[in-house]
């Protein structure tokens, strides 16, 4: 089975200064990883996905991801966060090949100080 | 439509009743999910459709819980018998086709609170 650890449930930063939210995952098999971002009472929004290549990945709205295979990591960074990045961020893999399910983290509340 | 459609938005419900969630995929999207969201906690996979066909049930916590997608278009989450542990946010997705590489667009969800 897949499993996913975000390592810091809570992570205060001042606007404007630089963000990492750490994701580590564990499968037997390869996997493809998502970043997600949720707002109040919103679903979720696809922030970047790894599925081949280069292992630094660039999203939206400024972010991305380095994948790391021998740590097994995922880790989402910003150079420099606004007040409007404020949100849950949730980290998320998905089998190659077998059950089409994603498999989330318990997400990492970003809270941003002026 | 231009996204993924949940309603209702907020349903509250007695222990004991009945509910069902509607969600509308974006169209032409042929795989539908759906998760369960406990407050503070990320998602988890309940019921996935390819098409009509419910390929993967394996979420789904009870015999309470069913789900159907009679067209292959709209989908409906139905609850029996309602319990306070189902009181979560149901949230649906879609994607355009049955591959794990597809991104799964997910709609603003059903928070459901069971009194």
């Amino acid at each position: 089975a897949q499993s996913v650890t975000q390592l810091d449930s809570q992570v205060p930063v001042f606007e404007e200064a630089p963000v990492e939210l750490r994701c580590n995952y564990s499968s037997s098999v390869s996997v493809y990883l998502f970043w997600y971002v949720q707002y109040p009472n919103q679903g979720l929004q696809l922030l970047l996905k790894y599925l081949s290549g280069s292992t630094l990945v660039k999203g939206i709205n400024g972010f991305e991801a380095e994948f790391n295979k021998s740590q097994t990591s995922f880790h989402l960074r910003k150079p420099s966060v606004h007040i409007s990045d404020t949100a849950e961020y949730f980290c998320a893999v998905i089998l190659i090949q077998g059950a089409q399910k994603l498999v989330f983290g318990q997400g990492t509340r970003l809270t941003i100080n002026p | 439509g231009a996204g993924v459609s949940q309603s209702p938005r907020y349903k509250v419900a007695k222990r004991g009743q009945d509910v069902a969630l509607r969600c509308d995929p974006i169209s032409g999207h042929v795989s539908l999910f759906w998760y369960q969201q406990a407050l503070g906690q990320g998602p988890e996979f309940l019921t996935y459709f390819q098409n009509e066909a419910q390929l993967d049930k394996s979420g789904l916590p009870s015999d309470r819980f069913f789900a159907e997608r009679p067209e292959g278009s709209v989908s409906t989450l139905k609850i029996q018998r309602t319990q306070q542990e189902d009181s979560a946010v149901y949230l649906c997705a879609s994607s355009l086709q049955g591959s794990s590489n597809q991104p799964q667009h997910f709609g603003d969800g059903t928070r459901l609170s069971i009194l």
